[in-house]
C-alpha cells in the first residue's frame, strides 16, 4: 500500500530533551515536507526537501532540523525542544516538487511540558 | 506574501442539507487550488483540485470552481452525510518564480453533519 508513514504517533516530552519525529514514503517520490499544524493558523511548513541532500527552509524553521540522506526517508529533528513546538506535525510528500497532490502522514501529536 | 482564508467553523448541518465553505486568496503568482479534508485522527487528504481559472474540480460530490475575478475557491456539495463529518481545508501552491512545492492553508473548517 502506498503511504507516508510516521512515528511516534503520540509523544509527551520535556522541555530541552532531544527528540527525532520518523516520516517514511514508498513511493520513491522525490519531494517530502514537514508542516505544523496549530488551532486557527492551519498548516505551515517547517522544512522541505527537493531530493536526496537537497534541503530548505519553509515558513517556521526555527528549533528544528531535516536531513535527507535517502529518499525514501526525512526525519524531523528537535535538538532542544520547547513548550511552543507542542503541536500536531504532519509529513508530506509528492513525486516531485512540481505536483498536483501532496500524500500527508497521519500525524505525530507532541506535547513538550 | 500569499494566503488564503476560510469562513470559521464550525458549520453544523442536517443530513441532505447544502454545504457552502468560502474560501478566498490572495496569490501573486498562478496559483493552483486545492480542497484538502482530515478526518478525526487522521491525515489530509486531497479533495479535489483546479489548476487553473475557470477550472472546476469535483470528488465525491463535493465541487470547486476556481474564479479569479473574485478570487474564491468555495467549496459546494448539495446534499451532505453524516460521513462528511471532518475538518476542510482549502490551499493554494504557487508553481511561480521559486517553487518550493509549498502548499499555504487556510486556517481549517470543521464540518459536523448530524443524522
Amino acid at each position: 500500500e502506498a503511504q507516508v508513514t510516521q512515528n511516534p504517533r503520540y509523544l509527551i516530552t520535556v522541555t530541552g530533551k532531544k527528540l527525532t519525529v520518523t516520516c517514511s514514503q514508498n513511493m520513491n517520490h522525490e519531494y517530502m515536507s514537514w508542516y505544523r499544524q496549530d488551532p486557527g493558523l492551519g498548516l505551515r511548513q517547517i522544512y522541505y526537501s527537493m531530493n536526496v541532500e537537497v534541503t530548505d527552509k519553509g515558513d517556521v524553521p526555527e528549533g528544528y532540523k531535516v536531513s535527507r540522506k535517502e529518499k525514501r526517508n526525512f526525519p524531523l529533528i528537535l535538538e532542544s525542544p520547547s513548550p511552543n513546538q507542542t503541536s500536531l506535525y504532519f509529513c508530506a510528500s509528492s513525486p516531485r516538487a512540481v505536483s498536483y497532490e501532496q500524500y500527508f502522514g497521519p500525524g505525530t501529536r507532541l506535547t513538550v511540558t | 506574501g500569499d494566503s488564503v482564508t476560510q469562513m470559521e467553523g464550525p458549520v453544523t448541518l442536517s443530513e441532505e442539507a447544502f454545504l457552502t465553505i468560502n474560501c478566498t486568496y490572495t496569490a501573486t503568482g498562478y496559483p493552483s487550488l486545492f480542497w484538502y479534508v482530515q478526518y478525526p485522527g487522521e491525515g489530509l487528504q486531497l479533495l479535489l483540485k483546479a489548476t487553473k481559472a475557470d477550472d472546476k474540480g469535483s470528488n465525491k460530490g463535493f465541487e470547486a470552481t476556481y474564479r479569479k475575478e473574485t478570487t474564491s475557491f468555495h467549496l459546494e456539495k448539495g446534499s451532505v452525510q453524516v460521513s462528511d463529518s471532518a475538518v476542510y481545508f482549502c490551499a493554494l501552491s504557487d508553481h511561480g518564480r521559486k517553487n518550493t512545492g509549498k502548499l499555504i492553508f487556510g486556517q481549517g473548517t470543521t464540518l459536523q453533519v448530524k443524522p
